[in-house]
């Protein structure tokens, strides 16, 4: 069965950091590229982050909203990847989830097909 | 990359179809066909319910059904049921392995 389970979340204040980790099991990860997806209270989905599989050279993708302080990785090892958010700012609050990619023979990816439960990151002082 | 635009609510009886847009741009929806739909209950992850604008995954119901034309993507459910009440999210590839979702739209069924 393929699950995915985030997990770091919790109360930050404005500007510090935290890390998120999504464990994959009963697939192989090295094989699917991975994203995550976020929703503040009350609101839509917003796409943060993306990572290529191993395969298509494991590279991110990042939302303008949070270019240049998040880093997406991914430990092939561990099936485990990541989301590094510095400089948090409060507008950061939300649930965020990860999940694994629906794609084609051409690397495309058609949609994001398992997600976890979601982890809580409240950036507030 | 701006939201694509969604009805924020629609509504119908059960039995009766329903249809959900998703106005993007030439930049995702009109460029490529990898457009996604997702459900999501209160307080729950969402579900893919439809991916590559009309394909669906193992397990969704056949009431469940997408399609694109230009820069418009669409998702109809048929024969509506009271389970359909939702939040029903779309998603486009942008290029680049970037994507964005619509807005949402809530589902009532009366």
């Amino acid at each position: 069965e393929v699950q995915l389970v985030e997990s770091g979340g919790g109360l930050v204040q404005p500007g510090r950091s935290l890390r998120l980790s999504c464990q994959g099991s009963g697939f192989t990860f090295s094989d699917y590229a991975l994203t995550w997806v976020r929703q503040a209270p009350g609101k839509g989905l917003e796409w943060v982050s993306f990572i290529r599989s191993r395969p298509y050279g494991g590279s991110p993708e990042y939302a303008a909203s949070v270019k240049g302080r998040f880093i997406i990785s991914r430990d092939e090892s561990k099936s485990i990847v990541y989301l590094q958010m510095n400089g948090l700012k409060t507008e950061d609050t939300a649930v965020y989830y990860c999940a694994r990619a629906v794609y084609d023979s051409r690397g495309y990816t058609l949609g994001f097909d398992y997600w976890g439960q979601g982890t809580l990151v409240i950036a507030s002082s | 990359q701006s939201a694509l635009t969604q009805p924020a609510f629609v509504s119908g009886s059960p039995g009766q179809s329903v249809t959900i847009s998703c106005i993007g741009t030439s930049s995702d929806v009109g460029s490529y066909n990898f457009v996604s739909w997702y459900q999501q209950d209160p307080g729950k992850a969402p579900k893919l319910m439809i991916y590559d604008a009309n394909k669906r995954p193992s397990g969704v119901s056949n009431r469940f059904s997408g399609s694109k034309s230009g820069n418009t993507a669409s998702l109809t459910i048929s024969g509506l049921q009271a389970e359909d009440e939702a939040d029903y999210y779309c998603c486009s590839y942008a290029g680049g392995s970037t994507f964005v979702f619509g807005g949402g739209t809530k589902l009532t069924v009366l």
